[in-house]
């Protein structure tokens, strides 16, 4: 079994500001990581997955994040955010081996960024 | 990538009936899954359903309460039975990408029952 825990329930910065949305995991085999994005009154959406390979994945909308295996971590980033990433963002992790196409989520992280 | 719409977008339900739920995937897929994603909260995964068996629920969720069918593969439903307040919530439909490393959402339905 995993569990994902997002260590910010709430981010607020100013727009054009650096940004990173944490994201610790536990689990006893190899995952699969995940960071979706939900606007308000939609759908969540793919913003990047870290499968294999370089540690260092790049998403859309200018974001992306770092798998450390050491620390469990996969800690989202962007340089400088806009308006209009306010949203929710979820951390997610799936097994590997078990993978059956669901993912564990974690408690979401609300990003607010203001004028 | 797949397209996934539900019906209704949304609903207020009167405590002690019943809604179904309504999920169309634009291609075919194996899995289905049913999310609950409580106000302000992550989501829960509440079942998996595969076409021609029957659903998989997960620990604290009951088919009497929450039956699923999946007729073919690109359908399913889900209802939510005998409603009280605690179940208002967004119900998210999703499925897996060919070979699953990526789940794809539909734009959820927002139930509320007073």
């Amino acid at each position: 079994a995993q569990s994902v825990t997002q260590l910010d329930s709430q981010v607020p910065v100013f727009e054009e500001a650096p940004v990173e949305l944490r994201c610790n995991y536990s689990s006893s085999v190899s995952v699969y990581l995940f960071w979706y994005v939900q606007y308000p009154n939609q759908g969540l959406q793919l913003l990047l997955k870290y499968l294999s390979g370089s540690t260092l994945v790049k998403g859309i909308n200018g974001f992306e994040a770092e798998f450390n295996k050491s620390q469990t971590s996969f800690h989202l980033r962007k340089p400088s955010v806009h308006i209009s990433d306010t949203a929710e963002y979820f951390c997610a992790v799936s097994d590997v081996d078990t993978n059956a196409g669901k993912s564990t989520f974690g408690d979401g992280t609300t990003l607010t960024v203001k004028p | 990538s797949a397209v996934i719409s539900q019906k209704p977008s949304r609903d207020i339900c009167q405590r002690g009936t019943s809604l179904t739920i309504q999920c169309q995937v634009d291609s075919q897929v194996t899995m289905m899954f049913w999310y609950r994603q409580q106000p302000g909260q992550s989501l829960t995964l509440i079942a998996t359903a595969n076409q021609g068996s029957e659903a998989t629920y997960e620990s604290g969720f009951v088919i009497d309460k929450f039956p699923i069918s999946r007729p073919n593969l690109t359908f399913s439903t889900l209802t939510v039975s005998n409603m009280s307040p605690e179940d208002s919530s967004i119900y998210l439909c999703s499925v897996g990408s060919q070979g699953y490393n990526e789940q794809f959402f539909g734009p959820g339905t927002r139930l509320t029952v007073l």
